[in-house]
This record gives C-alpha cells, structure tokens and sequence, in this order.
C-alpha cells in the first residue's frame, strides 16, 4: 500500500501570509494526488485533484503543485476560514486510495 | 445536484457488528466509485475501502480485510458498509464518499468529490 507522509505536523501563520504544505508518497502516484480541506466539526472539502486543478469553486489563492512523490499545497495570502486541517490523497489505482495524515493550519 | 445521505448514529457492544448505509439521490449510481473513509475521535482520516456498483466487487484496505464489507443496492442507491467484530478502537465518525465522473471518465480511481455528512459509531460496554 501507498504511504502518504506530510509536513509539518502544524504550521503557525499569521493571516495575509502564505503557507506551504508538503506531500510525500512512498512511490509514484503520477499525478493522482488530491488535497481536502477540513474545518472543525465539518466534512472534509476537496480543494484539488490532478495535483494542480481547482475544484469547483475553489479560490485561486490554493495552489497544487508536484508530481511523482512530491507534492505541494499553497495556500498564499491566508483569510481567516482557510484556518483548518489539510489532508493530501493519493487516488492511483483502481478503488485504492490512502490518506496523509494532516497538516493543521493554525493562527499565530 | 448529488447528494449522499447518511444512516444515523449507532452504539454498538465489542464484538458486534455494524452496517451503515448511504443513500445517494440527484444523479446516476451504478458507474460512480464509492469510498469509504473514517476519522476517530482527534485523528485524521484514514480510507477504508471501495465499490463500484455495477461491478459490485469492492477492494478493501490491508488492515481492514477480513472484517469489513462494502456493497451496493442499485434499487435504492444506496451504498453499505459493514464492520465487524468491533472494539473500542472502531468508535469514530463514518465517511462515504463517491466520484462526480464515471468510473469510465476517470479510470476506476477512488476522488472524492461528494461526500457523506456522517455516521458516528461508538462502540462501548
């Protein structure tokens, strides 16, 4: 099974700046990598698929980026609702997927 | 627009089992993949397995295989998740998932745009 690692565990960011999230896959997944958002006490949200294309109504301040086994999330110019945690997917195989396990975005 | 309804909240005894449902309403069933996922209590998410209706075989992930089983009932659209032999270790909020594309427009591969709002399990004596 595919082993998804991010960085850093939290990332302390003052709102207006930008935050860069991290993605690590124990093999290639090409470019089946996805990012959700998910708020307190909500479902997550997917924020990007392809590694790099916007879902539907995502603003364009999200920002996917990598391929292979290295990815990337930025998230430039921080608002205040972009405060959640951010999970990294790897969708490369049929029916088979796996999860990072988190990066909480917090306010410092 | 689709929309994935959830069966409600169970409370289930060690050792039993539980089946949650998902009910899927305003577009096509059997040609989406499904997926399930769960969270426990301050965790991340952690996927489970999936199904393809019209296939109606699922694939489950490693530490899973063997107590858990996902089907379809394409009269109802609904999907199901079945977990057993439950400990403590399974209370956590239950996830299903589907892809907005056709398994044929994106190749069998588990995104998850929609998703379910839930299903809490608490397995306790």
């Amino acid at each position: 099974e595919i082993v998804m690692t991010q960085s850093p565990a939290t990332l302390s960011v003052s709102p207006g700046e930008s935050a860069i999230l991290s993605c690590r896959a124990s093999q290639s997944v090409y470019s089946n990598l996805a990012w959700y958002q998910q708020k307190p006490g909500q479902t997550p949200r997917l924020l990007i698929y392809g590694a790099s294309t916007r879902a539907t109504g995502i603003p364009a301040r999200f920002i996917g980026g990598g391929s292979g086994t290295e990815f990337t999330l930025t998230i430039s110019s921080l608002q205040s609702e972009d405060f959640a945690v951010y999970y990294c997917q790897q969708y490369n195989k049929w029916l088979r997927g796996s999860f990072g396990q988190g990066t909480k975005v917090e306010i410092k | 627009q689709v929309q994935l309804v959830q069966s409600g909240a169970e409370v289930k005894k060690p050792g039993a089992s539980a089946k949650v449902s998902c009910k899927a309403s305003g577009g096509t069933f059997t040609n989406h993949v499904f997926s399930w996922v769960r969270q426990a209590p301050g965790q991340g998410l952690e996927w489970m397995g999936g199904i393809i209706p019209v296939f109606g075989t699922a694939d489950y992930a490693q530490r899973f295989q063997g107590r858990v089983t996902i089907t379809t009932d394409e009269s109802t659209s609904t999907a199901y998740l079945q977990l057993n032999s439950l400990s403590s270790e399974d209370t956590a909020m239950y996830y299903c998932a589907r892809t907005q594309e056709t398994y044929q427009e994106i190749g069998g591969l588990p995104l998850m745009d929609v998703w379910g709002q839930g299903t809490t399990v608490t397995v306790s004596s």
